[in-house]
């Protein structure tokens, strides 16, 4: 199993500003994701962080609106750009381990006003 | 079009008895299958994952099966307890790139 944390757990933002959010792992990890929970839904992937290359984004979701950064194996952020109501949701970091099984973060609320 | 489905109802059941949900999909090829929990505000908790060769695996109080014929899996809980209420989601692994696609999750309900 893998150790998640995210920060900030919970932010409310004004629009039009942007948000970094943080993920940390305890352990050495290839594979991490980002998804985004909108109230009342399921998950969407948003996009698969990469070590030292571009992130790869889903469809939907582009680089200049949700920026992401993996700059080593334990840590990535994701950046939502340029908000508007419509990004309120819960933001998501997971990691896949050897065995092929995804652990979640605790997750990030994010209330645009 | 591609759709996985689980009951939205919500499942009520008795303390002790066994709850089941259901995950079915379509135009879906999945290499394998996880189940995962996740109460109110927080993030999803893995329970089990599945493989697509794999008909059954057990965990304590869970089972979990795969039929990739009927394009469905079940998810059970044994004597299960009121600790047990949350919303269940499934998750498909369809390719190389080791993606997740959720379900819309069953919430469970147990009462004691």
């Amino acid at each position: 199993s893998a150790v998640i944390s995210q920060k900030p757990s919970r932010d409310i933002c004004q629009r039009g500003t942007s948000l970094t959010i943080q993920c940390q792992v305890d352990s050495q990890v290839t594979m991490m994701f980002w998804y985004r929970q909108q109230p009342g839904q399921s998950l969407t992937l948003i996009a698969t962080a990469n070590q030292g290359s571009e992130a790869t984004y889903e469809s939907g979701f582009v680089i200049d609106k949700f920026p992401i950064s993996r700059p080593n194996l334990t840590f990535s952020t994701l950046t939502v750009s340029n908000m508007s109501p419509e990004d309120s949701s819960i933001y998501l970091c997971s990691v896949m381990t050897g065995s092929g099984e995804q652990y979640f973060g605790p997750g990030t609320r994010l209330t645009v006003t | 079009s591609q759709k996985i489905e689980q009951n939205s109802e919500a499942l009520n059941i008795q303390e002790g008895k066994t709850a089941t949900l259901t995950c079915n999909y379509t135009n879906y090829s999945p290499a394998y299958l996880q189940w995962y929990r996740q109460d109110p505000g927080r993030g999803p908790v893995f329970l089990l994952l599945i493989r697509e060769n794999e008909k059954e695996k057990r965990k304590e109080r869970l089972k979990v099966t795969f039929d990739t014929t009927l394009k469905q899996s079940l998810f059970h809980i044994t004597a299960s307890q009121p600790a047990d209420s949350a919303t269940y989601l499934c998750a498909l692994g369809v390719d190389s790139s080791y993606k997740l696609i959720f379900g819309s999750g069953t919430r469970l309900l147990v009462r004691p």
